[in-house]
């Protein structure tokens, strides 16, 4: 079975420009979450999405938004990037939130901002 | 919201030593889960644990909720043991301790 899947791997953006990152859970879940991790540091929260509703949010500013389509994939948008948004974007998926079952990583998405 | 703080941060060990990671936790929690993230940044799932013991070969972990701390034992330490280890707790949000940065000399 596949596991969760995220692109692109890689990408350059420049300042002020937007990008979007994609994942896809594993099959029978339907929760997905995205996290920000910078180099040295441990991953940050950033969204949960359940049934395609937000269940939780992190602090982060409204520059980033994400949306959960009805086959439970998801995107993560960042408008106006900064050189700080350059980070490796992981996305995991599970059966549920909170008590929902284990978390499943993907392998990221690394993006430098120039 | 919960804290979560791991320690040590960093550990130096000789291959085919033990050790032991801990993660304190500020409040009770549903979910605990320790991962290990390779050199490539992949999150490596260890233990799912919100109470208990398990083992998974050289791996243990034990999670004490009541007392509202986790451990994990790592036996017999091959350098491929090493990277870096997360526990992360689970309420509205999905909260990441700072890790244990684990370095095994061959």
């Amino acid at each position: 079975d596949a596991g969760v899947t995220q692109s692109p791997t890689h990408l350059i953006k420049t300042r002020g420009q937007h990008v979007t990152l994609r994942c896809s859970p594993i099959s029978g879940h339907k929760s997905v979450s995205w996290y920000q991790q910078v180099l040295g540091q441990g991953p940050q929260f950033i969204f949960q999405y359940y049934e395609k509703e937000e269940r939780g949010r992190g602090n982060f500013p409204d520059r980033f938004s994400a949306r959960q389509f009805p086959n439970y994939s998801s995107e993560l948008n960042v408008n106006a990037l900064l050189l700080g948004d350059s980070a490796l974007y992981l996305c995991a998926s599970s059966l549920g939130v909170r008590a929902g079952g284990e978390l499943f990583f993907g392998e990221g998405s690394r993006l430098t901002v120039l | 919201g919960i804290q979560v703080e791991q320690s040590p941060p960093d550990l130096i060990l000789q291959e085919g030593a033990n050790s032991t990671l801990r993660c304190n936790f500020s409040d009770s929690v549903n979910n605990l889960q320790w991962f290990h993230q390779n050199p490539w940044g992949q999150l490596i799932n260890l233990f799912y644990i919100p109470s208990g013991t398990k083992q998974n070969g050289r791996l243990s972990a034990t999670t004490v909720a009541t007392e509202r701390y986790s451990l994990l034992y790592i036996s017999s330490s091959q350098t491929t043991d090493s990277g870096v280890y997360f526990c992360a707790l689970r309420d509205d949000k999905i909260i990441f301790g700072k890790g244990t940065r684990l370095h095994i000399l061959p």
